[in-house]
C-alpha cells in the first residue's frame, strides 16, 4: 500500500473553475509539501505545511493532521495551471520526502 | 531568487559507463538530497547528505551509487556502472535545515543505452 495517495489521478477542467486535489497519507509526518511539475520535468515547491492552511495567490493548501489529509485548491483556474501536482510528506524522524503519484491537471481555455 | 542548478540537463551514456551528475545547491543550505523519477512513475528518494556524510539512504542507493561534496558549492551523484534501468530523471534538492522546505533543481535526464 502506498504511504501517500492522491486523487484524482487526472483532472480536466474549464478555465475559471475551482480545482481541488486531495492527498491522504498513512504515516506520521512532520510536514507535507505540495509541488508542481511541468512537462519539461522540473519540480517547483508550492507549499510546505505542518498544520492549518496556507495561501499564495490563487493557490490554497490545507492540512488536517488528525485525518491525515491535505487538499490543494486552485481558484479561477487558468490554462497555465496545467501541470502535474504532487503531494509529498516528510516522515517523522526522517529527512527524506515520500511522494504521491501526482495528479495531472489540464485546464482548457 | 536563489535556485538549485543541475548540470547537464540531459545525458546519454552507454551501459556500463560511469556518469557524474552535478548540482549546485542554494548557498546557505546545509542539507542536500538526490531523488529520481523513472518515466511514468513517482519520484523516489535516493540519499540525503549533511555535514559531509550520508545521513539517510534508500535501498535503491546501492554500491553503484556514491555522493560527494568535492568543494564548497558542488554536490555530485556518481553512478559507477550504469544499467538500462538507471534511465530516469534525477533531481537534486537542498534545504536550509532537515526540517525546512526543500528546493528542487530542474533535473538531469539520464538515458542509458
Amino acid at each position: 500500500k502506498n504511504e501517500v495517495e492522491q486523487s484524482p489521478q487526472n483532472l480536466t477542467a474549464q478555465e475559471g473553475e475551482f480545482i481541488t486535489i486531495n492527498c491522504s497519507y498513512s504515516v506520521g509526518i512532520s510536514a507535507l509539501h505540495w509541488l508542481q511539475q511541468h512537462p519539461g520535468g522540473g519540480i517547483v515547491s508550492l507549499f510546505m505545511l505542518s498544520s492549518g492552511k496556507k495561501k499564495h495567490g490563487r493557490l490554497i493548501a490545507t492540512i488536517n493532521i488528525q485525518e491525515k489529509h491535505s487538499s490543494l485548491h486552485i481558484t479561477a483556474s487558468h490554462p497555465r495551471d496545467s501541470a502535474v501536482y504532487i503531494c509529498a510528506v516528510r516522515i517523522q524522524g526522517a529527512q527524506k520526502l515520500v511522494f504521491g503519484q501526482g495528479t495531472r491537471l489540464t485546464i482548457n481555455p | 531568487e536563489p535556485e538549485v542548478t543541475q548540470t547537464p540537463s540531459h545525458q546519454v551514456t552507454q551501459m556500463g559507463q560511469e556518469v557524474i551528475l552535478r548540482c549546485v545547491p542554494i548557498s546557505n543550505h546545509l542539507y542536500f538530497y538526490w531523488y529520481r523519477q523513472i518515466l511514468g512513475q513517482k519520484v523516489e528518494f535516493l540519499v540525503s547528505f549533511y555535514n559531509n556524510e550520508i545521513s539517510e539512504k534508500s535501498e535503491i542507493f546501492d554500491d553503484q551509487f556514491s555522493v560527494e561534496r568535492p568543494d564548497g558549492s558542488n554536490f555530485t551523484l556518481k553512478i559507477r556502472s550504469t544499467k538500462l534501468e538507471d534511465s530516469a530523471m534525477y533531481f537534486c534538492a537542498s534545504s536550509e535545515r532537515g526540517i525546512t522546505e526543500a528546493f528542487f533543481g530542474q533535473g538531469t535526464r539520464l538515458t542509458v543505452v
